[in-house]
């Protein structure tokens, strides 16, 4: 079964480093997805994208954040200056269509350790 | 954000009986309604959803319920199994928002032998 990939599984990193984390989505699928779930909170929207650009994004998402697909398969975020409000276990998703959640395949998830 | 609710973060069942996993909503320009299951150390992963314009859906064990007048829908699974044993999200998305979706915080279902 096609499956979301997300590497690393684990990231640590110092407080105002830049990270990146890297997704691969399922390869028919053209819409996809940031979320992440800070521990003990809910998992929350961060930014949906589709032909090569932000089509929404949240608040959380501010100039700190930027998402990228640098070629046909990986869909990455990139954090440049990382807080310690950062830490959160953050998913990748993915969608053939944006119009319905229910097509949205997450992956497995990034947990990002900002010290 | 408190827009989708599920007050129980918990729930024991036994093998067999019926889960009874509720949540509750506060945004009308909701028109799209899921329900998620994770388990540890993996991403959520689909499970059963509803349009506002139905009152039931249904598939195997799973069941959803909505109510809109009380903005409210539950999510029943029958025959309870232990491989149900996970955590169970609600999620609610607006029809001008498609990749947005509203989490609840979650009820971990425990299902005992």
């Amino acid at each position: 079964e096609p499956e979301v990939t997300q590497t690393p599984s684990h990231q640590v990193t110092q407080m105002g480093q830049e990270v990146i984390l890297r997704c691969v989505p399922i390869s028919n699928h053209l819409y996809f997805y940031w979320y992440r779930q800070i521990l003990g909170q809910k998992v929350e929207f961060l930014v949906s994208f589709y032909n090569n650009e932000i089509s929404e994004k949240s608040e959380i998402f501010d100039d700190q954040f930027s998402v990228e697909r640098p070629d046909g398969s990986n869909f990455t975020l990139k954090i440049r200056s990382t807080k310690l409000e950062d830490s959160a276990m953050y998913f990748c998703a993915s969608s053939e269509r944006g119009t319905q959640g229910k097509e949205l395949f997450f992956g497995s998830g990034t947990q990002l350790s900002v010290l | 954000d408190q827009q989708v609710k599920q007050n129980s973060p918990s729930l024991s069942v036994q093998e067999g009986r019926i889960s009874i996993l509720n949540c509750d909503y506060t945004n009308s320009m909701f028109d799209y309604f899921l329900w998620y299951k994770k388990y540890p150390a993996e991403g959520p992963t689909f499970l059963i959803s509803i349009s506002s314009i139905k009152d039931k859906n249904e598939d195997g064990r799973f069941t959803v319920f909505l109510n809109k007048s009380a903005k409210h829908l539950s999510l029943h699974i029958v025959p309870s199994q232990p491989g149900d044993s996970a955590v169970y999200f609600c999620a609610a998305r607006r029809t001008d928002s498609w990749g947005k979706l509203q989490f609840g915080a979650g009820t971990q279902v425990v299902v005992t032998p």
